[in-house]
């Protein structure tokens, strides 16, 4: 069965700083990895993902994530965090047959502090 | 391009009674997956379809709750008796394609409270 682990329950950085939100994974066979963005009362926003390729995804808002086989981690990074970037992340993994069933983390919360 | 949407947002009821959430995905997209999300917790799947067909309904507790996705489009998801332990955030989300590099676009979500 396939898990997600979000080790950190909240994170904090300063603005400006850079920011990581940790997530590891288990699955049997490659992965395929996720990152959503939840506001408050609004549903999920995709970030990035990782399929095959190069380790290292670019995604949206200037968010990406790194892809770790050895240590079947997909970390969130952020050179410069904003303010505005405060919000709960969620990392997940999806089955690689057919059906593509989504598993999730738990989320963690990232406030950025000006 | 219109997003996926969700009705109601909110609704509070009372333990035992019934309750459905109705769902709009965008179109054209062939996967419809409705998730329970409970506070603190990330999204857990209950049922996924493809077109009108189920896929997926293995953590669906079928004694209480039913989905449908008539004509392949809209879907409703249903809970009857409700407890309280299904109070939670119901997430509708699509994909073009049920594959699993396909990304998932997720609406506002249902807001549910049972007393």
């Amino acid at each position: 069965a396939q898990s997600v682990a979000q080790p950190e329950d909240q994170v904090n950085v300063a603005e400006g700083n850079p920011l990581t939100v940790k997530c590891t994974y288990s699955v049997s066979g490659n992965p395929y990895l996720f990152w959503y963005v939840q506001y408050p009362n609004r549903g999920l926003q995709f970030l990035l993902k990782y399929i095959t390729g190069d380790n290292l995804v670019k995604g949206s808002y200037g968010f990406e994530a790194e892809f770790n086989k050895s240590q079947t981690s997909f970390h969130l990074k952020k050179p410069s965090a904003l303010v505005s970037d405060s919000a709960l992340y969620f990392c997940a993994v999806r089955d690689t047959t057919n059906a593509g069933k989504s598993t999730f983390g738990d989320g963690t919360t990232l406030t950025v502090k000006p | 391009e219109a997003g996926v949407a969700q009705s109601p947002r909110y609704k509070i009821i009372e333990k035992r009674q019934s309750v459905a959430f109705w769902c709009n995905p965008i179109s054209g997209h062939a996967t419809l997956y409705w998730y329970q999300q409970i506070l603190g917790q990330g999204p857990k799947l209950l049922i996924q379809f493809q077109n009108n067909g189920v896929v997926d309904d293995s953590q669906l507790p079928k004694d209480r709750f039913s989905a449908e996705r008539l004509k392949g489009v809209d879907s409703t998801l249903k809970i009857q008796p409700a407890k309280l332990e299904d109070s939670a955030v119901y997430l509708c989300a699509s994909s073009l394609i049920q594959t699993g590099t396909d990304t998932q676009y997720f609406g506002p979500g249902t807001r549910l409270t049972v007393l």
